[in-house]
């Protein structure tokens, strides 16, 4: 299958602060997904991402298809925002493959 | 609507139990997923399903059984529970080119 790598595997921000996290794939995809899991271990839909730029609220994403890569990036970073952030490569099998994620931790 | 919905959240099985996980969604998703997440690692598919009556192996599927007799429901069967099957089993579903939506997970140990 397809292989999903995340960077970085951990972060610690001071709130307020903005970050980016990169998701690289290694083969063409159908789709991309970014989520984040929160404390309680529960998977939220963040974004659907084939390719281009999609916005909502201090988070937005970008998706370079032709190379292979995502962005997510978090502005203003909240005490909230703490958690993991999966993405996930979604092949013709209609199968998602799942990185490592990135484990964000956003101090006050 | 109710979304995913997952039983139990929480199970304790002996080794050689079996039990079933149940997966329900009132969404009319034609495509059903079972992942299990491993702590400090991302989600493997063991299953999934594109319609009632048609079911696929995902990328870790021993030890596994599913079935999908309506379009609502995706139950996991687990025959031999096995230690390396500890873990935490995602239910999610979708529409096509939709995202999908996953349930709160059932957290399942095996002693």
């Amino acid at each position: 299958g397809i292989q999903v790598e995340q960077s970085p595997p951990d972060l610690i921000l001071q709130e307020g602060a903005n970050s980016t996290l990169r998701c690289n794939f290694s083969d063409s995809v159908n789709n991309l997904q970014w989520f984040h899991q929160n404390p309680w271990g529960q998977l939220i839909n963040l974004f659907y991402i084939p390719s281009g730029t999609k916005q909502n609220g201090r988070l937005s994403a970008t998706t370079v298809a032709t190379e292979r890569y995502s962005l997510l990036y978090i502005s203003s970073s909240q005490t909230t925002d703490s958690g993991v952030y999966f993405c996930a490569a979604l092949t013709g099998a209609n199968n998602l493959f799942f990185g490592t994620g990135t484990r964000l931790t956003v101090i006050p | 609507n109710a979304g995913v919905t997952q039983t139990p959240k929480f199970r304790i099985l002996k080794i050689g139990q079996s039990m079933t996980l149940q997966c329900t969604q009132d969404m009319n998703h034609n495509y059903m997923y079972w992942y299990r997440q491993d702590p400090g690692m991302g989600l493997k598919l063991i299953y999934y399903s594109v319609g009632a009556g048609i079911t696929d192996k995902g990328e870790v599927p021993n030890g596994y059984n599913v079935s999908r007799s309506t379009t609502e429901d995706f139950p996991l069967r687990l025959e031999l529970a096995a230690p390396s099957q500890t873990s935490v089993y995602f239910c999610a579903s979708r529409l096509p080119n939709q995202p999908q939506h996953f349930g709160d997970g059932t957290r399942l140990s095996i002693l």
